[in-house]
């Protein structure tokens, strides 16, 4: 079965520091990766998602992870933050092909404080 | 376009009560899914469906049912409400394809007292 792992369930980095939230899963076959972001009492919102093609994709808000198929790794990175970055952060995968019936599998999430 | 629309956003329930969770979409996604969230443990997927007529268990399908008649909703029924249910749910759809992105409602906080 398809897994996720995200490393850290809290992170803090003060504002104009790098962020680095780890993610990685496991799985025979590389499955589509994706970020997404939940800010308090609220939805869940696409991030970036690396489906196939460059490795290194980026996303809204400066924010790029890379895909390394060698260390079954999928890590969110910003170079700078800032205060509206504080959220929650979840790391997902959608199994690649067969009728996977749309599932997406979550890690546990990791909570974001940015020290001002 | 509305996107994902859940009802209610809060709801208290006393044990054993039952009630229903709605969830509407109007982007004419195939799949539509159903999660929880609990602290520190992700999001992890209760009931999904590919389409109207077919539906099928998650990771932790016990206490709910779900039927899907149409393909814009996707309702999330709780039978005997427990305490062990008071979460967030999140109801999401997606195009028919792994590589597409969900969009997900705004959630119902449930609280089971």
């Amino acid at each position: 079965a398809q897994s996720v792992t995200q490393l850290g369930s809290h992170v803090s980095v003060s504002e104009g520091a790098l962020v680095l939230l780890r993610c990685n899963y496991s799985s025979s076959v590389p499955p589509y990766l994706f970020w997404y972001v939940q800010y308090p009492n609220q939805g869940l919102q696409l991030l970036l998602k690396y489906t196939t093609g460059a490795t290194l994709v980026k996303g809204i808000n400066g924010f790029e992870a890379e895909f390394k198929k060698s260390e079954t790794s999928f890590h969110l990175t910003k170079p700078s933050a800032h205060m509206s970055d504080a959220a929650e952060y979840f790391c997902a995968v959608s199994p690649a092909g067969g009728n996977q019936g749309g599932k997406l599998i979550f890690g546990q999430g990791t909570e974001l404080s940015v020290k001002p | 376009n509305a996107g994902v629309t859940q009802t209610p956003k809060f709801q208290v329930l006393k044990t054993g009560q039952s009630m229903t969770l709605q969830c509407a979409q109007d982007m004419n996604h195939e799949y539509m899914s159903w999660y929880r969230q609990d602290p520190g443990m992700g999001l992890r997927l209760i009931h999904y469906s590919v389409g109207a007529g077919i539906t099928d268990q998650g990771e932790v399908p016990n206490g709910y049912n779900v039927s899907r008649s149409t393909t814009e909703d996707f309702p999330l029924r709780l039978l005997s409400a427990a305490p062990s249910q008071t979460s967030v749910y999140f109801c999401a759809s997606r195009y028919r394809a792994s590589n597409t992105e969900a969009f997900f409602g705004q959630g119902t906080r449930l609280t089971v007292v």
